[in-house]
């Protein structure tokens, strides 16, 4: 498997930036994506990454160094809408997806 | 259909019984993914269909689990003898095709699954 480590939770003011960091240790390498998962529903697209760099996405950006197994998700002008699981997912050359254990983003007024 | 569809969203059963999951992918998605979630744990590959076929079960927990996908379309996955630790919430996921290098994973809302 792969290893892939995101901080459980995080807490932040509506309004504020945060920053979700992910960490992967994995061979064969072949993309990074990011997921947000409301409580009780299906995980839902936010971003993908091949090449080292930074996407932007509206108010969310997603920044990938291979190098480093490093990625991380940037929410800005945070709102109540935005509290949420956010999911790290590496992909690797067969295709697969493995997913990090999620972080918490909780959005307080 | 417009998303992906997964029957039963809540099923409970009692240990040692046999369950059957669908799964509805999107319409012209040759590429099916199953997935399990485990409260508070990050979603574990199960199984992918390319078409109908499955070229890699590794990602099964046992043997008591298998999956079909007939016509290019449904899939099920099933669950013999279950066991207290299948309890989870079972992903249903389904992409345009499998190794394009995009490759964006439509999500069902998931079969909650608990084993009394």
């Amino acid at each position: 498997g792969q290893n892939i480590d995101q901080p459980t939770e995080m807490t932040a003011t509506e309004g504020a930036i945060v920053q979700i960091n992910c960490t992967y240790q994995t061979s064969g390498f072949n993309g990074l994506f990011w997921y947000q998962q409301h409580a009780g529903e299906a995980p839902t697209f936010l971003s993908y990454n091949v090449l080292d760099g930074l996407e932007e996405k509206g108010r969310f950006s997603s920044f990938l160094s291979r190098s480093k197994g490093y990625s991380y998700l940037l929410l800005k002008e945070l709102q109540m809408k935005d509290s949420a699981s956010y999911l790290c997912a590496v992909r690797t050359n067969d295709y697969k997806l493995s997913f990090g254990a999620g972080t918490t983003v909780t959005v307080r007024a | 259909g417009a998303g992906v569809s997964q029957t039963p969203s809540n099923k409970v059963t009692e240990k040692g019984k046999y369950v059957e999951l669908r799964c509805d992918p999107i319409s012209g998605h040759t590429a099916l993914y199953w997935y399990r979630q485990s409260l508070g744990q990050g979603l574990e590959f199960l199984i992918y269909f390319q078409g109908n076929s499955a070229p890699d079960k590794s990602g099964l927990p046992s043997d008591r689990f298998s999956a079909e996908r007939t016509g290019g379309s449904v899939s099920t996955l099933t669950i013999q003898r279950t066991q207290q630790e299948d309890s989870a919430v079972y992903l249903c996921a389904s992409s345009i095709s499998w190794g394009s290098s995009y490759n964006e994973q439509f999500f069902g809302p998931g079969t909650r699954l608990t084993v009394l």
